[in-house]
């Protein structure tokens, strides 16, 4: 079965700098990845995704993320983080063609000024 | 389009009660999905249904869970008899068939008590 690794629980940075939010997943023939981001007492919004094609995707408020198949792994990037980034972002793979998620157990991210 | 509604947004209860949450998905799409999210924990798969069709139900979803999704509309999760261990957040989303790629659109969650 498919899972999906997040090692940090929590990631503290100062505004304007860059972070890297780390996922890794289980290997799987075929893979959808997608990062999402949760404000406090909300849902979960999409960020990015990746289906196919370009291992660099990029999303929403400035996010990236990099495909690495032989590393397994999906990190989420940001070169110069807002206090408005403060937030859980969460890690979710699912196997190509199926509906259903996993998603990591999320990192949340704290922007200091 | 108003994207995906729940309600209540909070729900206190007293353990052994029912409660029954409500999911108002994005009109166009006709596969919808119950996720549980409990403290520190990323959300689970509950279920989920294409049009009125319940297609799948995680063991997670036991005897006292049940998810209705009446003429493929809105969708009701009922719990019954609650236990404190059923307190978490409960998020709706949908999507549809040919979208699922492109990720779902979740709704702002019920939060659920029980005291």
């Amino acid at each position: 079965a498919q899972s999906v690794t997040q090692l940090d629980s929590q990631v503290p940075v100062f505004e304007e700098a860059p972070v890297e939010l780390r996922c890794n997943y289980s290997s799987s023939v075929s893979v959808y990845l997608f990062w999402y981001v949760q404000y406090p007492n909300q849902g979960l919004q999409l960020l990015l995704k990746y289906l196919s094609g370009s291992t660099l995707v990029k999303g929403i408020n400035g996010f990236e993320a990099e495909f690495n198949k032989s590393q397994t792994s999906f990190h989420l990037r940001k070169p110069s983080v807002h206090i408005s980034d403060t937030a859980e972002y969460f890690c979710a793979v699912s196997d190509s063609g199926t509906y259903k998620y996993i998603f990591g157990t999320g990192t949340r991210l704290k922007v200091l000024a | 389009d108003t994207g995906v509604s729940q309600d209540p947004r909070h729900k206190i209860t007293k353990r052994g009660q029912n409660v029954t949450f409500r999911c108002d998905p994005i009109s166009e799409h006709n596969r919808l999905y119950w996720y549980r999210q409990t403290l520190g924990q990323g959300p689970e798969f509950l279920t989920y249904f294409q049009n009125e069709a319940q297609l799948e139900k995680s063991r997670l979803l036991s005897d006292r869970f049940s998810a209705e999704r009446p003429k493929g509309s809105f969708s009701t999760l009922e719990i019954q008899r609650t236990e404190q261990g059923d307190s978490a957040m409960y998020l709706c989303a949908s999507s549809s068939v040919q979208g699922i790629n492109y990720g779902y659109t979740f709704g702002s969650g019920t939060r659920l008590t029980v005291v």
